[in-house]
């Protein structure tokens, strides 16, 4: 079956860049969601397609896929941004397949 | 605007059955596939299957093959979850998500239905 690896964690200081990349064998063949999740809260699209951002998302939130790996950016990181990230993606013979998601803390 | 509100919480003993239901408001049931995740606690989202809410067309992850049943009331713009043969490792928040199709991304997603199986 298919599987997506992220770190457990990122940390990253206010106002910096933040990075939380997903692998998978060949990932960048097929596209690649991100989902925000806050404690005691449903999920929300971040990012889909790769790099396309839903409406009422910040811009400093961005997206890239390519060979085996995924990658969330966030320029700028602010303190509401402290959240669980997962990416997600679609296999023809799997299904939906989440990866462990990344605790990003905000310090 | 778009809703997906969720059946409330439930406790059941192993070796039963659960159903979830989760109600759409603000747009067309049967335009949008309905999927279903759900996670333990602490731990990641996992997907467990989708339905093709036009017609009712379903696929389940192999790991839940054979427990899982996914189905949906058009008339009523319902789509529920039901898990079978309920064990401990079952107890977990079941989220359905709305997408525009199988392979499509989640843009809404219910407020989860908490589901505690013990003895």
């Amino acid at each position: 079956s298919y599987e997506l690896t992220q770190p457990p964690s990122v940390s990253v200081s206010p106002g910096q860049t933040a990075t939380i990349p997903c692998s998978g064998d060949k990932l960048g063949d097929i596209f690649s969601h991100w989902y925000q999740q806050k404690p005691g809260q449903s999920p929300i699209l971040v990012i889909y397609q790769d790099n396309k951002r839903p409406s009422g998302i910040p811009e400093r939130f961005s997206g890239s896929n390519s060979g085996n790996t995924a990658t969330l950016t966030i320029s700028g990181t602010q303190a509401v941004d402290e959240a669980d990230y997962y990416c997600q993606a679609w296999d023809s013979s799997t299904g939906g397949v989440f990866g462990g998601g990344t605790k990003l803390t905000v310090l | 605007q778009v809703q997906l509100v969720q059946s409330g919480a439930e406790v059941k003993k192993p070796g039963a059955s659960v159903k979830v239901s989760c109600k759409a408001s603000g747009y067309t049931l049967t335009r949008y596939a309905m999927h279903w995740v759900r996670q333990a606690p602490g731990q990641r989202l996992e997907w467990m299957g989708w339905i093709n809410t036009g017609n009712g067309n379903t696929q389940y992850t192999q790991k839940l093959q054979g427990r899982v049943t996914i189905s949906r009331d058009t008339s009523a713009s319902t789509a529920y979850m039901e898990l079978s043969s309920l064990r401990s490792e079952d107890t977990a928040l079941y989220y359905c998500a709305r997408a525009r199709s199988g392979s499509s991304p989640y843009d809404y997603w219910g407020q989860g239905t908490l589901v505690t199986v013990s003895s």
